[in-house]
């Protein structure tokens, strides 16, 4: 199975502060149909997982544009340009081009 | 509007079946390309994911769990299921479905306590 290593696992920031989660992965993630499945969600506080990212950098219908996405292979990372307050809770990054499909074990955002 | 809800059991013994069902409206599951997966989490911990089926009916599985799961659908109701069987504590979690269109909606989770 491909292993996704998310780093750091806890972050805190400031209301207004940029911040960047890294995603690593075991193998490449690029898809022989040229497409690298490659997803970022945040799930708030007893909500469900909500998609900002899919396919490495393309951010999801209504999502802020302070999130962004990047990366190739087997490096990405997720970049928050100015962090607000609801923005607190858990990131996971998930890949879908290998089964079986595999998450990250989460970034946990708090705000100072 | 694209909406997803779990419903299930709630609570079953050791060695039972736990049966869920995935209710969907916005979208269906004849369309070309679509398809509906299941994803569980444990309390305070990771998302792991089970099992997906599309359109045309092909199915996949995790491998850790490939015996004890089926995902079928029926496509008339809006409505796509996961059956796990033998079920233990192990398996006591939230269980989430999500539409397989690039991972765009995602229910509201069901809690499922295993315990004898």
């Amino acid at each position: 199975d491909v292993v996704l290593t998310q780093t750091p696992s806890i972050l805190s920031a400031t209301i207004g502060q940029s911040v960047s989660i890294s995603c690593r992965s075991s193998q490449s993630l690029l898809d022989s149909d040229g497409n690298t499945y490659l997803y970022w969600f945040l799930q708030r506080p007893g909500q469900s997982p909500q998609r900002l990212i899919y396919l490495v950098s393309n951010l999801g219908s209504g999502v802020p544009n302070r999130f962004s996405g990047s990366g190739s292979g087997t490096d990405f990372t997720l970049k928050i340009s100015g962090v607000e307050a609801e923005d607190l809770g858990v990131y996971y990054c998930m890949q879908a081009t290998h089964a079986p499909l595999t998450f990250g074990s989460g970034t946990k955002l708090e705000i100072k | 509007q694209v909406t997803l809800k779990e419903s299930g059991p709630g609570i079953l013994q050791p060695s039972q079946t736990l049966s869920l069902t995935c209710t969907f409206s916005g979208f269906s599951l004849s369309t070309y390309g679509m398809g509906v997966g299941w994803i569980r989490q444990p309390s305070g911990k990771g998302l792991e994911w089970l099992a997906n089926i599309w359109w045309d009916d092909d199915k996949y599985y995790n491998p850790s769990l490939k015996n004890r799961l089926t995902i079928s659908k029926d496509t008339s109701n809006n409505q796509a299921f996961l059956k796990i069987t033998n079920v233990d504590t192990a398996d006591t979690a939230t269980y989430y479905c999500a539409r397989y269109y690039y991972f765009d909606y995602w229910g509201q989770g069901v809690m499922v306590t295993v315990s004898s």
